[in-house]
């Protein structure tokens, strides 16, 4: 049964620090990673997804990496702003279509 | 395109009473996901379906749940009969197919007294 974990689960930074999140899954045998952002009382909404024949994406200040024979991926977030405060889930994607991690909650302070 | 739209937005219900949830994909997405969301257990799928088909059911907690899509645009999530230990945020997700990115509606927030 696939499991994902979320380090750490809470992490607050100031404004314009350069930060790693973390996600490790059990089992490689993936066909993509997805993460997420989510702000309080709201839905999901998709940052990046990377194929299992992918190493990382990007979109803007975002750059999420995977590799699949270790379990890791990395969502890195550049020059961090208030904005980005949010609880950020890793996704993935095997037998079942996603298994969620419980999230790193972010708090960005200026 | 409105993405995937969820009503209610807020339930609040006695136990005992039956709870419909309703959910309406976004036009040309092929797959739904019922999701809920807890503190204490984090994001958990409960049923996904493609083309309109239930694929996997595993992750429904009981025989009170049920799940259908009468057509290719709408879902409903029942709970009957409700309990105390129901309450969480139920979401709902559709996606161009099963293993593509998923969008996911606001949610609805359920209380069972």
């Amino acid at each position: 049964k696939q499991e994902v974990t979320q380090i750490p689960a809470a992490l607050s930074v100031p404004e314009g620090e350069n930060l790693v999140l973390n996600c490790s899954f059990t089992d490689s045998a993936i066909y993509n990673l997805q993460w997420f952002r989510q702000d309080p009382g709201k839905g999901l909404t998709s940052l990046l997804l990377i194929q299992s024949s992918q190493r990382e994406q990007t979109s803007g200040r975002l750059n999420a990496s995977l590799d699949k024979s270790s379990g890791r991926s990395t969502l890195y977030i550049a020059a961090s702003q208030p904005g980005d405060s949010a609880t950020y889930l890793c996704a993935v994607g095997s037998n079942t279509p996603l298994v969620f991690g419980k999230g790193t909650r972010l708090s960005v302070i200026a | 395109d409105a993405g995937v739209i969820q009503s209610p937005r807020h339930e609040v219900t006695e136990m005992g009473q039956e709870v419909t949830l309703r959910c309406k994909l976004i036009s040309g997405h092929n797959s739904l996901f019922w999701y809920r969301q807890t503190m204490m257990r984090g994001l958990e799928l409960l049923i996904y379906f493609n083309n309109n088909v239930p694929i996997d059911d595993s992750g429904m907690p009981e025989d009170r749940f049920s799940a259908k899509m009468p057509n290719a645009s709408f879902s409903t999530l029942k709970i009957q009969p409700s309990e105390p230990r129901d309450s969480a945020v139920y979401f709902c997700a559709s996606s161009l197919d099963v293993t593509d990115t998923q969008y996911f509606g606001p949610g609805t927030r359920l209380t069972v007294l």
